[in-house]
C-alpha cells in the first residue's frame, strides 16, 4: 500500500519559515493536499493540487511537489499556526486516499 | 452557506452496529464526491469509505472492508455509514468531508465529527 512519510515535529520560531516533508514513491507525479488541524477540531484544507490555496487561506501558506517529495512552506510563521499538519493523496494503485502521518507545527 | 453535521456516535460493544449519519446543507450530495475520514484518539487521520456524486463508485478501505457500508439519501441529502462487527480499533471520531471538485481533489468542508468508543 501506499505509504506518506511526515516528520513527527516541526519547531520554529515566530517570524521564520517553517517547512513540512510529506515522502511516498513518485509523489511528485500525484496531486497533494495538506490540513491544518488544531486540537479538538476538524481538519482545515490549506493547500490542494500541489500548491493552490482554497479562498481564505493566507499567502503564507504554499506548497510544492517534485520527485518523491513533496513540501509544505509557512512563511512567517505565527503563534496560531501552531497546529498538527497532514499530507494527503488518492493512490490510484490501490483505489485509497491516503494521508500522511502528521507533523506537529511548535512555535517557539 | 455548506454545513455538514454528522451524528449518531456512541458507545457500542465490540462487535456490535452503529449507523452514522453526515446531514449536508448549502449544497446537494448529487452534484459532490464524499469521504468518511476516522481519527483514533491521540492519532493520525484515516481514510474510511468514498462515494462519488453519482453514487455509483464506493470504495473503502481494508480496514473497514466488510463491514462498513456508506450510503446515501439524496432527498434527505444526507450520507451515512453502517458499521457491523465493531472492534476496539474502531474507536476514534469520524468525520464526513466532501471533495472540492472531483475524486482526486482536497477536502475542503469538513463536519465536526461524531464520537465512536467501542467497548465493553
Amino acid at each position: 500500500s501506499y505509504v506518506l512519510t511526515q516528520p513527527p515535529s516541526v519547531s520554529v520560531a515566530p517570524g521564520k519559515t517553517a517547512r513540512i516533508t510529506c515522502g511516498g514513491y513518485n509523489i511528485g507525479y500525484k496531486r497533494v493536499h495538506w490540513y491544518q488541524q488544531m486540537p479538538g477540531q476538524a481538519p482545515i484544507l490549506v493547500v490542494y493540487d500541489d500548491s493552490d490555496r482554497p479562498s481564505g487561506i493566507p499567502e503564507r501558506f504554499s506548497g510544492s511537489s517534485s520527485g518523491n517529495t513533496a513540501t509544505l512552506t509557512i512563511s512567517r510563521v505565527e503563534a496560531g499556526d501552531e497546529a498538527d499538519y497532514y499530507c494527503q493523496v488518492w493512490d490510484s494503485g490501490s483505489e485509497h486516499y491516503v494521508f500522511g502521518t502528521g507533523t506537529k507545527v511548535s512555535v517557539l | 452557506e455548506v454545513q455538514l453535521v454528522e451524528s449518531g456516535g456512541g458507545l457500542v460493544q465490540p462487535g456490535g452496529s452503529l449507523r452514522l449519519s453526515c446531514a449536508a446543507a448549502g449544497f446537494s450530495l448529487s452534484d459532490y464526491e464524499m469521504n468518511w475520514v476516522r481519527q483514533a484518539p491521540g492519532k493520525g487521520l484515516e481514510w474510511v469509505s468514498y462515494m462519488s456524486s453519482t453514487g455509483d463508485t464506493i470504495y473503502y478501505a481494508n480496514s473497514v472492508k466488510g463491514r462498513f457500508t456508506i450510503s446515501r439519501d439524496i432527498p434527505k441529502n444526507s450520507l451515512y455509514l453502517e458499521m457491523k462487527s465493531l472492534r476496539a480499533e474502531d474507536t476514534g471520531v469520524y468525520f464526513c468531508a466532501r471533495l472540492l471538485y472531483n475524486w482526486n481533489s482536497g477536502l475542503d468542508y469538513w463536519g465536526q465529527g461524531t464520537l465512536v468508543t467501542v467497548s465493553s
